[in-house]
């Protein structure tokens, strides 16, 4: 199985300021059928489920305000909030959909400080 | 708009089989660029992946190895839904369910998971 770590465990970022979440997977997943990342990230919310907000490693989802970000490739990514809104404390996770068992990291939760 | 209903009871007592079902509007489970996932979460073990079916001229199913042996997906094309049963629950199988829609490459490829259900918090408790 891929195996999915996130760098911080948790942070906590001025109202305005940026807030960037490291993404780590144990082996590259980037595709050579499309020259694709096969890389997600999600924002969960306490009592909803995970909305995903970027796919192919950086493209955004319908409807996700352009502050998120995402980059990389291989097995090393990033997302970043440019500039943190009170609606972004929530929960994050980076997930795989490379090959299956589709993995998810155990997640970065961001706060106001 | 895609939209997935969860049914199913909250509470399953030990060895016994838990059952949900997803209900899917505004998609058909047929559709050659979709797949339909089973994740649950849970505080010790985080987001955990199931197992998906999807069709190609015929049902393929991906479960993952840790609860193959216990876990069916089952579409149901008459009712564009799928369901999923988990066999022999213990206690740590309790965690909040999840169907989920996954928006696949030609052929099957995996793709991004697009569509989440709202969620079931499932109790194995006696």
């Amino acid at each position: 199985d891929i195996v999915m770590t996130q760098s911080p465990d948790s942070l906590a970022v001025s109202l305005g300021e940026r807030a960037t979440i490291n993404c780590k997977s144990s082996q590259s997943v980037l595709h050579s059928s499309n020259n694709e990342n096969f890389l997600a990230w999600f924002q969960q919310k306490p009592g909803q489920p995970p909305k995903l907000l970027i796919y192919w490693a950086s493209t955004r989802e319908s409807g996700v305000p352009d502050r998120f970000s995402g980059s990389g490739s291989g097995t090393d990514f990033t997302l970043t909030i440019s500039s943190l809104q009170a609606e972004d404390v929530a929960v994050y996770y980076c997930q795989q959909y490379y090959t299956t068992p589709f993995t998810f990291g155990p997640g970065t939760k961001v706060d106001i400080k | 708009q895609v939209q997935l209903q969860q049914s199913g009871p909250g509470l399953v007592k030990p060895s016994q089989t838990l059952s949900l079902t997803c209900a899917i509007s505004g998609d058909s489970i047929s559709s050659n660029r979709a797949a339909w996932n089973w994740i649950r979460q849970s505080p010790s073990r985080g987001l955990e992946w199931l197992g998906r079916t999807y069709y190609r001229s015929q049902w393929y199913y991906d479960y993952a190895v840790f609860v193959k042996s216990r876990v069916t997906l089952n579409p149901d094309t008459s009712k564009n839904q799928f369901s999923l049963q988990l066999t022999s629950v213990t206690p740590e199988d309790t965690a909040v369910y999840y169907c989920v829609r996954e928006c696949t490459l030609v052929g099957g490829v995996p793709g991004y998971l697009q569509h989440w259900g709202q969620g079931t918090l499932v109790t194995v408790s006696s």
